[in-house]
């Protein structure tokens, strides 16, 4: 089982930056074996998947809603993944999860708690 | 990327069985079989119900059960109970190697 904790949301204006941290941690699992995925969800809206990174950082693939203002990235040895955001709109609002793909790559099974980001003035 | 397509509710009596449709297109739902379904109870996070369209993951209950056809995947539950009331959302893998979720379906247990 994988353990994920996002932290570093908060209230930021339009147009500002954040960088949202997801600690993992894991009995019996290496969280370099496996790609993980940002998911959010606007308040009171469906899940909406916004990018993913491959187990070894190689390649990212990202939303069209997110694509250029945002940027995926991990650090194995510190069991983290990461998302840089620039470019903040109010629709980017939303709980943002982090949560961890199987070893097949067919699905996520692990999910945060999400933290919150808030864009406005 | 345009979200999957469900029902945005649905209801039922305890005991009865619901369905709900997942309706992608070629490039997604109708071409993989990575669709999966997720419970979300409000203000928690979604949990796996059913994977590569109609498998359970272990301790998930044997009332889930999932299929497919061409564009439309769908996820029945059967013998309604009352902790089965939530949103359910599918997901799928798509053929630009991103994922999209449905719109998500709000169940009412009745």
């Amino acid at each position: 089982e994988m353990q994920l904790v996002e932290s570093g949301g908060g209230v930021v204006q339009p147009g500002g930056s954040l960088r949202l941290s997801c600690a993992a941690s894991a009995s019996g699992l290496n969280f370099d074996d496996y790609s993980m995925h940002w998911v959010r969800q606007a308040p009171g809206k469906g899940l909406e998947w916004v990018s993913l990174i491959t187990w070894d950082g190689g390649r990212a693939y990202y939303a069209d809603s997110v694509k250029g203002r945002f940027t995926i990235s991990r650090d194995n040895s510190k069991n983290s993944l990461y998302l840089q955001m620039h470019s903040l709109r109010a629709d980017d609002s939303a709980l943002y999860y982090c949560a961890k793909e199987t070893g097949s790559g067919s699905h996520i099974d692990y999910w945060g708690q999400g933290t919150l980001v808030t864009v406005s003035s | 990327q345009s979200a999957l397509t469900q029902p945005a509710s649905v209801s039922g009596s305890p005991g009865q069985s619901i369905t709900i449709s997942c309706t992608g297109s070629s490039s997604d739902v109708g071409y993989y079989t990575y669709v999966s379904w997720y419970q979300q109870h409000p203000d928690k996070a979604p949990k796996l119900i059913l994977y590569e369209v109609s498998n359970r993951p272990s301790g998930v209950s044997n009332r889930f059960s999932g299929s497919k056809s061409g564009d439309t995947a769908s996820l029945t539950i059967s013998g309604l109970q009352a902790e089965d009331e939530a949103d359910y959302y599918c997901n799928s893998y798509t053929s630009s190697r991103t994922w999209v979720f449905g719109g998500g379906t709000k169940l009412t247990v009745l």
